[in-house]
């Protein structure tokens, strides 16, 4: 399995670009997420799907859109960059939802480097 | 306001040496807690998952312990070697999915060093 993975690893967009940060995974997860790190933060929820066809908005959602048509994809897209976009962005998934009295895992990938100049 | 604290932020120890992460909540109601490792560069990946029944969680040599009376976590990381450089992020989470109902420290950056 290769888990999650995470394309492009790095990436420098100009303020105004749109771009796709793409996510897979080969675990057959229902959950799956985005989130953001920024130095001095905790990472933060932006968009999160419990299947296909499923999305919600998560803790800071604004500028960024999800969709969902297939278990494996979960792409997040800039629709017009911002320079407080530029961030690591993370995708995660897991068999069932990381809250709860659950004791799965949840899965994270590798991440994308984004600058928004 | 729900908050997870970690102390200290940073931490250097000689190579074989012990150590011990804190973590403090105050995220209600509790659910579970997971400290997670974080290379540099890298996804975080877990160490170990606590829900509020459980006070104590082994993973080789990282231990977690949980007081949900206090609302304190610890990570005992004995022996430290090398490759255990990296951040750790202790996660809380409330019983349901979704916008803000999980948690995360900003982490503890540990430097082991020869």
């Amino acid at each position: 399995n290769a888990g999650v993975t995470q394309t492009p690893k790095f990436q420098v967009l100009k303020t105004g670009q749109s771009m796709t940060l793409q996510c897979a995974q080969d675990m057959n997860h229902e959950y799956m997420s985005w989130y953001r790190q920024d130095p001095g933060m905790g990472l933060r929820l932006i968009h999160y799907s419990v299947g296909a066809g499923i999305t919600d908005q998560g803790e800071v959602p604004n500028g960024y859109n999800v969709s969902r048509s297939t278990t494996e994809d979960f792409p997040l897209r800039l629709l017009s960059a911002a320079p407080s976009q530029t961030s690591v962005y993370f995708c995660a998934s897991s068999y069932s939802p990381p809250t709860g009295t659950s004791r799965n895992e949840q899965f994270f990938g590798p991440g994308t480097r984004l600058t928004v100049l | 306001k729900n908050q997870v604290e970690q102390s200290p932020q940073s931490l250097i120890i000689l190579e074989g040496k012990n150590c011990t992460l804190q973590c403090n909540y105050t995220v209600s109601p509790f659910s579970n807690l997971r400290w997670y490792k974080q290379d540099t560069g890298r996804g975080p990946v877990s160490l170990t998952i606590m829900t509020f029944s459980e006070n104590t969680k082994s993973n080789g040599r990282y231990t977690a312990t949980l007081d949900a009376d206090t609302k304190q976590s610890s990570l005992h990381i004995t022996a430290s070697q090398l490759s255990d450089s990296a951040s750790y992020i202790c996660v809380v989470s409330r019983p349901s999915w979704g916008a803000n109902n999980l948690f995360f420290g900003t982490g503890t950056r540990l430097t082991v060093i020869p």
